[in-house]
């Protein structure tokens, strides 16, 4: 069974710092693109960042960029998101998403930043 | 504002078929043939219902079907269910740029 467990997640003050984890079970973790997908309270879906298989190649969304980086560790099957200099519209449930094309197959139970101002 | 325009909500009855538009540009849906759509219940994590705008992973009902017409994709419930009172997100690959477009996300009720 697919299994993709995200923590981290927390109350942070504006300006503050919060590392995200994903944990993979249940499928070849390091055949897979990952992404890190969020919602904020009460709306849609927004692509964060993506990154390939090796970690060669890195993407993100424009209003992290700078901000966020992401990262994974195929040797413990893991993704991660650091997250700098927090704003309140960075609020939202956090998923990691398990990508084999052009969509996400695969999706953690999410964990919820609040960035406080 | 979302990238993807998809109406707010979309009702129909048991047994009924409704159809949910998810309208972007030609940047990103009229593009490519890389459109998905997610199922969300309240609370949960999106679930992947099809992908590559007309391909169903399996497990997944035959009662979902997908389409794309330039610009615009659709998303077809058939013989509505009440289990599939939920919400419904498309999204489309945009490019080397913008990468992942999500729509607004459709509330499907079944009255």
């Amino acid at each position: 069974e697919v299994q993709l467990v995200e923590s981290g997640g927390g109350l942070v003050q504006r300006g503050g710092s919060l590392r995200l984890s994903c944990a993979a079970s249940g499928f070849t973790f390091s055949s897979y693109w990952m992404s890190w997908v969020r919602q904020a309270p009460g709306k849609g879906l927004e692509w964060v960042a993506n990154i390939k298989q090796d970690g060669s190649e890195k993407y993100y969304v424009d209003s992290v960029k700078g901000r966020f980086t992401i990262s994974r560790d195929n040797a413990k099957n893991s993704l991660y998101l650091q997250m700098n200099s927090l704003r309140a519209e960075d609020t939202a449930v956090y998923y990691c998403a398990g990508q084999s094309g052009h969509y996400f197959d695969y999706w953690g139970q999410g964990t919820l930043v609040t960035v406080s101002s | 504002q979302s990238a993807l325009t998809q109406p707010a909500s979309v009702s129909g009855s048991p047994g009924q078929s409704i159809t949910i538009s998810c309208t972007g540009t030609s940047s990103d849906v009229g593009s490519y043939n890389y459109v998905s759509w997610y199922q969300q219940h309240p609370g949960r994590a999106p679930k992947l219902i099809i992908y590559d705008v007309s391909n169903r992973p399996s497990g997944v009902s035959n009662r979902f079907s997908g389409s794309k017409s330039c610009n615009t994709a659709s998303l077809t419930i058939s013989g509505l269910q009440a289990g599939d009172e939920a919400d419904y997100y498309c999204s489309s690959y945009a490019g080397s740029s913008t990468h992942w477009v999500f729509g607004g996300g459709t509330k499907v009720t079944v009255l």
